[in-house]
């Protein structure tokens, strides 16, 4: 599977506790980005990376949250003393640089988060 | 700011007819817009894109319609079959690459 690839596929965890969630994008894209999703929402864009910069955050990404991208390949998104409302799916997706032409977004199939 | 909506949360069809799933945006600016297919407990699936010098773009049982002078994007989907039954979005392209996603539209198709 050459896909997007996310790590775990769900988490539960109690309120206060820290959660790593990994990606591994396609292997040709430099770009890769994570968003978050709640039920019958859309996904929420949350920060991205241009291979190991990371470009943009959103006002989203609070302080207790952090990504990386150590090596332009795999990511690693951290949250830190997790509340309920961190409760979501989160979506890694890749895609080639936008100055390349078309470059749609290819999404994993996400790590749902439970917190409870 | 940025938006983009859809008209209809739910759409009902039966199996063999066509959808039309419509959806609006608000920035005259974008130039690149991304219909994509969500099911349940997956990652939304790449269904297909249109640059805005198009107004029309196919692919496999799918047309995507660009209308710029109303900020309106419709995505058809021929001979809709069950397995078509999924929450679908359509997503505006920003700078930088990003997406700005809909609300999504839900087609249940009735065999």
């Amino acid at each position: 599977d050459t896909g997007v690839s996310q790590n775990p596929r769900h988490k539960i965890t109690k309120r206060g506790q820290n959660v790593t969630f990994r990606c591994d994008p396609i292997s040709e894209h430099n770009r890769l980005y994570w968003y978050r999703q709640t039920l019958g929402q859309g996904p929420e864009f949350l920060t991205y990376f241009q291979n190991e910069a990371q470009l943009e955050k959103s006002r989203l990404l609070s302080d207790r949250f952090s990504a990386e991208r150590p090596k332009g390949s795999f990511s690693t998104l951290e949250i830190q003393r997790t509340e309920q409302g961190d409760s979501a799916m989160y979506l890694c997706a890749s895609s080639l640089d936008p100055g390349q032409g078309r470059s749609p977004l290819h999404f994993g199939n996400g790590t749902r988060l439970t917190v409870t | 700011g940025e938006s983009v909506g859809l008209h209809l949360p739910t759409l009902s069809v039966q199996e063999g007819d066509n959808s039309i799933i419509n959806c609006a945006y608000s920035n005259s600016a974008s130039d690149y817009f991304i219909w994509y297919k969500q099911e349940s407990g997956k990652g939304p699936q790449f269904i297909i894109d249109i640059r805005s010098n198009m107004d029309k773009r196919q692919g496999q049982r799918v047309t995507v319609l660009l209308n710029k002078t109303v900020k309106h994007l419709s995505l058809q989907i021929a001979a809709t079959q069950p397995g078509d039954s999924a929450v679908y979005f359509c997503a505006e392209v920003s700078q930088g690459g990003k997406l700005i996603f809909g609300q999504g539209t839900e087609l249940s198709v009735k065999p």
